[in-house]
């Protein structure tokens, strides 16, 4: 199966510093990325489509200054996350879409993030 | 979307079939559903999905009702290694392929 890399695995940060998180499609050509949150015993939470070339549609209450989203090429998003604060402290998962196949999105193994 | 309904948790004997219930009764004519399953700490895996006709693969086995309205996951021999939380999501066919997650179901295989 197709498969989506996500880096760092993890990564923890001082507060008001920025993180990069690189989501990348191994195998495959993504035109369009997903970047989901989730918190402790919580669902995944959409927070932004990325799609190859154009802006990131975000979703209602993510801030797009702060989580700052490039899809510069067809196997790589990444996802900025700047000034983090200990809120900001989540699981961080992208999917990927591939070119002309629209029934399945392959999962990154996602991105712990521990703001201090 | 239509949104689902899926039991908080559920316990299944190891080497059993796990079957795991669905409920999505305001989907509409164009809407897949799709199965999901997320091990503790990791990203979601798909299992399976479909439209209304019955569908197999090597993980799962999907069991759309002639209604559409509620669908049940089946895990045929379940093992310790299919503990996860299952998703059950309801997705457009066209244009729209974003995933709207709920909660899931937790489900415990026992030994």
């Amino acid at each position: 199966g197709a498969v989506v890399s996500q880096h760092p695995s993890w990564v923890i940060c001082k507060s008001g510093t920025s993180v990069k998180i690189e989501c990348r499609s191994l195998d495959f050509q993504a035109t369009t990325m997903f970047w989901y949150r989730q918190f402790p015993k919580q669902s995944l939470m959409l927070m932004a489509t990325s799609n190859e070339g154009s802006k990131a549609t975000y979703e209602q209450g993510v801030e797009k200054d702060k989580f700052l989203i490039n899809h510069a090429s067809l196997t790589l998003s990444t996802l900025t996350v700047t000034s983090a604060h200990p809120e900001d402290s989540s699981f961080y998962i992208c999917s990927a879409l591939p070119v002309a196949s629209y029934n399945e999105q392959f999962f990154g193994p996602g991105t712990r993030l521990t703001v201090l | 979307d239509a949104k689902t309904t899926q039991p908080t948790s559920m316990d299944c004997a190891e080497g059993r079939a796990a079957n795991l219930p669905c409920n999505h009764s305001t989907i509409s004519g164009n809407e897949y559903v799709y199965w999901y399953r997320q091990i503790h700490s990791q990203g979601p895996q798909y299992i399976i999905h479909g439209l209304k006709n019955n569908e197999t693969n090597e993980m799962a086995s999907l069991i759309i009702t002639e209604d559409r309205k509620s669908s049940t996951l089946i895990l045929p021999h379940a093992t310790l290694r299919d503990t996860a939380v299952y998703y059950c999501i309801v997705r457009g066919g066209d244009s729209n392929y974003q995933l709207i997650w709920g909660a899931g179901t937790k489900l415990i295989i026992k030994p």
